[in-house]
């Protein structure tokens, strides 16, 4: 069966330093794979999409996220945190190579940046 | 560019109560979804549509209609509201996955609903 784990349901870290949300998924098919930020109030914005191309996809904001075939992971990092990056991120899995029917999103990990 | 709207953005209801939210989209997208979120849940999938006049159930589709009549529009329906079914609601849409789309799903800001 498919599924999205995130690891850290909230991570804390200080302003300048290096953020890093933890993602795990298990897939029977090749994954598409994405990270959607949501902000206080608002609806969910794409990051970045990984679809078998790069294994290390760059995305908006300064944010990157490696797939890695062996340990069946895509974490999401950024060398330096800022303020503004305080929200709720969400690790996202489409089965079945990518119909749009079949998303199953991990259930989020809400990042605090500390000045 | 107004990309995903959703009204209302919020209502309160009584239980046994019906409503409907209204979600349009102007980005000519085949694909729309109903989404709602809880805390500590994520998001979790009621229906979804592939295409005008057609729709599917997702994960949680029990207490909800929807309908499709035109591409632009995606109707979700609770036809005798439960305090269950207290939530943010999203609706995405987006165009299938291919060589001139990502398969990006784009969402509404949200519907916050809640039955007393």
């Amino acid at each position: 069966a498919q599924s999205v784990t995130q690891l850290d349901s909230h991570v804390s870290v200080s302003e300048g330093t290096p953020v890093l949300l933890r993602c795990n998924y298990s897939s029977s098919y090749s994954p598409s794979l994405f990270w959607y930020v949501q902000h206080p109030n608002k609806g969910l914005q794409l990051l970045l999409k990984y679809t078998s191309a790069a294994t290390l996809v760059k995305g908006i904001n300064g944010f990157e996220a490696e797939f890695k075939k062996s340990e069946t992971s895509f974490h999401l990092t950024k060398p330096s945190a800022h303020m503004s990056d305080a929200a709720e991120y969400f690790c996202v899995v489409s089965i079945y190579g990518g119909s749009q029917g079949n998303l199953i999103f991990g259930k989020g990990t809400k990042l605090s940046v500390k000045p | 560019n107004a990309g995903v709207t959703q009204t209302p953005k919020f209502r309160v209801l009584k239980t046994g109560q019906s409503m409907t939210l209204l979600c349009a989209q102007d980005m000519n997208h085949e694909y729309m979804y109903w989404y709602r979120q809880d805390p500590g849940m994520g998001l979790r999938l009621i229906h979804y549509s592939v295409g005008e006049g057609t729709t599917a159930k997702g994960e949680v589709p029990d207490g909800y209609n929807v309908s499709r009549l035109k591409k632009q529009n995606f109707l979700l329906g609770l036809e005798s509201a439960a305090p269950s079914q207290t939530s943010v609601y999203f609706c995405a849409s987006s165009s299938p996955a291919g060589t001139s789309s990502t398969g990006e799903l784009f969402f509404g800001e949200g519907s916050r609903l809640t039955v007393l």
